[in-house]
């Protein structure tokens, strides 16, 4: 089983809409959680963070958190055309050196 | 520099010849890593350095690749003997803290080789 996984998509949402991006993650001692956006050809930059179980709200963006089902999850309203890229779950492995385990990503497309 | 730099951005080299990579951290971040990330695919984790202490070389994919960091600065990803499955974006990033729940990550904006 992976570490975090996501669905690969392709996602496609069209603009105004609610897009909706889901990761799980296998360690239950996990304390954060990150969303990191990238754009083709670009590096990933962070857009959110979460820790503690339930919703954190950032302008049109939620994270939600259930540390008991182990997931996390995206939320982006009135998703515009911008917001067309890959979104990676990132995931702090309790012991682990490298402390953050990423996600291979959900590609996201908004359709004007 | 405000951010993360690496360099060069673009590399082309042949099949069979050593490459080296480079990354400036963030100024006063500890933390350092490497990531290779294939066309289309996820982050793959290479290398972690913390300060002074030993790296964590666990995602380094053969003994081809190896890296270095002096201190709290610059490092070198350096590829012997290169492969085509070698070709990949490779990212550097940084982070200020680690033995912190929070560990935001800065990344640089990648050296994308190619190898022919």
């Amino acid at each position: 089983q992976k570490e975090v996984e996501q669905n690969s998509g392709p996602l496609s949402v069209p603009e105004g809409a609610i897009a909706s991006l889901n990761c799980t993650y296998s360690d239950r001692g996990s304390q954060s959680f990150f969303w990191y956006r990238q754009y083709s050809g670009k590096s990933p930059e962070l857009i959110m963070f979460i820790y503690s179980n339930g919703d954190k709200e950032d302008g049109r963006f939620t994270a939600q958190l259930n540390k008991a089902s182990q997931y996390v999850s995206l939320l982006i309203r009135d998703s515009q055309p911008s917001d067309s890229a890959t979104y990676l779950c990132a995931v702090n492995i309790p012991g682990s050196a490298r402390q953050l385990t990423f996600g291979s990503g959900t590609q996201l497309t908004v359709l004007p | 520099g405000a951010g993360v730099s690496q360099s060069p951005s673009n590399k082309v080299t042949e099949k069979g010849k050593d490459v080296e990579l480079r990354c400036d951290p963030i100024s006063g971040h500890t933390a350092l890593y490497w990531y290779r990330q294939r066309l289309g695919q996820g982050l793959e984790f290479l290398i972690y350095f913390q300060g002074n202490s030993a790296p964590d070389k666990s995602g380094l994919p053969s003994d081809r690749f190896s890296a270095e960091r002096t201190g709290e600065s610059v490092s070198t990803l350096t590829i012997q003997r290169t492969q085509q499955e070698d070709s990949a974006v490779y990212l550097c990033a940084s982070s200020t803290r680690q033995f912190s729940s929070y560990n935001e990550q800065f990344f640089g904006p990648g050296t994308r080789l190619t190898v022919l």
